[in-house]
């Protein structure tokens, strides 16, 4: 297994409230990715990272945004969480994507709930 | 939009049977890759099997292969011999312009004993 942890796993917070997720990776892979996961829709990408302070928005990137300092760590934040935000957050990364390495592999996820 | 459509929700196999998991996509893209990720109930993803799009033979690994139809934009996954641990939500994922990663809203597949 690809060595990706997220914290915290399971997270309560009232709507209104900052949250952050961490992701972090011991792969040393260039880029990180942070999707969502809800019934009916599969995975959709929220923002991705291709490097150190390089990132770029996703399909609903809307209401988040994310920080990468280090190779080994990115950040999700939902500045204000509102309800729609509850969901399951998964990280990914990938070596090179558009070479002979373009898999992406995924973390645990983590569940939130906004009440 | 770069739809993908898996047509079955939910799908059931005896042990030990052959199974086919269906996936449509919807691109103006030439060059891609395809994946089928499994998500079984600990909600870990894990990948299956990748195709790449410019190659015209279709991937196998192990007990996995897929028909990829290009023109007809098909990425089929075929499970073989199948068995208990196959239970589980399979989901098929075109990569685009290499970030652009999009996911089926999945396939249940329980295998019987």
């Amino acid at each position: 297994d690809a060595g990706i942890t997220q914290s915290p796993r399971h997270k309560v917070t009232e709507t209104g409230t900052p949250v952050t997720l961490r992701c972090h990776q011991t792969e040393n892979h260039r880029y990180m990715y942070w999707y969502r996961q809800d019934p009916g829709h599969g995975l959709r990408l929220i923002h991705y990272s291709y490097g150190v302070k390089d990132t770029d928005k996703g399909e609903v990137s809307d209401g988040y945004s994310v920080s990468r300092s280090k190779t080994e760590d990115f950040l999700l934040t939902l500045e204000s969480a509102t309800s729609s935000q509850t969901s399951v957050y998964f990280c990914a990364i990938s070596e090179r994507p558009g070479g002979l390495s373009p898999e992406q592999y995924f973390g645990p996820g983590t569940r939130l709930t906004v009440t | 939009a770069q739809t993908v459509t898996q047509s079955q929700p939910e799908m059931s196999v005896q042990e030990a049977e052959t199974v086919t998991l269906s996936c449509t996509y919807d691109t103006s893209e030439n060059n891609y890759y395809l994946f089928w990720y499994k998500q079984p109930p600990s909600r870990q993803m894990i990948l299956v099997i990748r195709q790449e799009a410019y190659k015209q033979q279709n991937a196998t690994e192990n007990r996995f292969s897929v028909n990829f139809q290009k023109a007809a934009k098909s990425f089929s996954l075929k499970i073989s011999d199948s068995q208990l641990g196959d239970t589980a939500m399979y989901f098929c994922a075109p990569l685009y312009n290499n970030n652009d990663m999009r996911f089926g809203a999945g396939t249940r597949l329980t295998v019987k004993p």
